[in-house]
């Protein structure tokens, strides 16, 4: 079974809408880290953000906001008002006891910004 | 700048052929790592090592070897390339527990004709 699950393969919008990007994970642990990782054209894997199993509050920076929520397993992030360059393939992953130190990642979401 | 390195950038090979991907991180992480990203799968483990001396398999290790030379470097060898190894392979590193997450180097698009 997969322990991350991004149901949405591919998003377009139009410019300035906002949009959400939904992340489903499995675990049995009490203590795992969640992560989601940015892939813009040009290839490469930017870190966005980290949020471990004990910390519940939302966050936000900028733009973006990210909605964790164990009673439902999920890590869904939202960009506000979107741009033409937040256009990129966006990565959720799971590190839990289980794995050790490596990562489980989702297949990912590609979003396409309309201008 | 403080990073991952990975060379090379671009690699076509000929069934049968071999080649060693190179990766080199002066982060000062103990933790290397090899993934295969592929259309629709996400990223997926080939071998990672927890620390200088260490190696072990991931998800998907057939058909590659790896070695970690020192702390620094850590080479991905392809023995004898299949097409099905075609991917955009990237190598990343972490602090041993890998919480604070990894830092990636900027990938190999690899083509095996």
């Amino acid at each position: 079974a997969q322990k991350v699950t991004q149901a949405q393969t591919e998003i377009s919008v139009v410019e300035k809408e906002d949009v959400t990007l939904d992340c489903v994970y499995e675990t049995r642990d009490t203590t795992y880290y969640l992560f989601w990782y940015k892939q813009p054209p040009s290839g490469e894997l930017v870190f966005l953000i980290r949020r471990n199993s004990f910390d519940e509050q939302n966050e936000i920076s900028g733009r973006y906001s990210w909605n964790f929520q164990k009673s439902t397993s999920s890590f869904n992030f939202t960009i506000t008002a979107s741009q033409v360059v937040d256009s990129a393939v966006y990565f959720c992953a799971l590190r839990d006891e289980n794995t050790g130190n490596q990562f489980y990642f989702g297949t990912g979401t590609s979003l396409t910004v309309i201008p | 700048n403080a990073g991952v390195t990975q060379t090379p950038k671009f690699q076509v090979l000929k069934t049968g052929q071999s080649m060693t991907l190179q990766c080199a991180q002066d982060m000062n992480h103990n933790s290397m790592y090899w993934y295969r990203q592929d259309p629709g799968m996400g990223l997926r483990l080939i071998y990672y090592s927890a620390s200088e001396g260490t190696t072990d398999k991931g998800e998907v290790p057939n058909g590659y070897n790896v070695s970690r030379l020192n702390k620094r470097e850590f080479s991905l060898r392809l023995e004898s390339a299949a097409p099905s190894q075609t991917s955009v392979y990237f190598c990343a590193s972490s602090e041993p527990t890998g919480i604070y997450g990894y830092t990636f180097g900027s990938g190999t698009r690899l083509t095996v004709v």
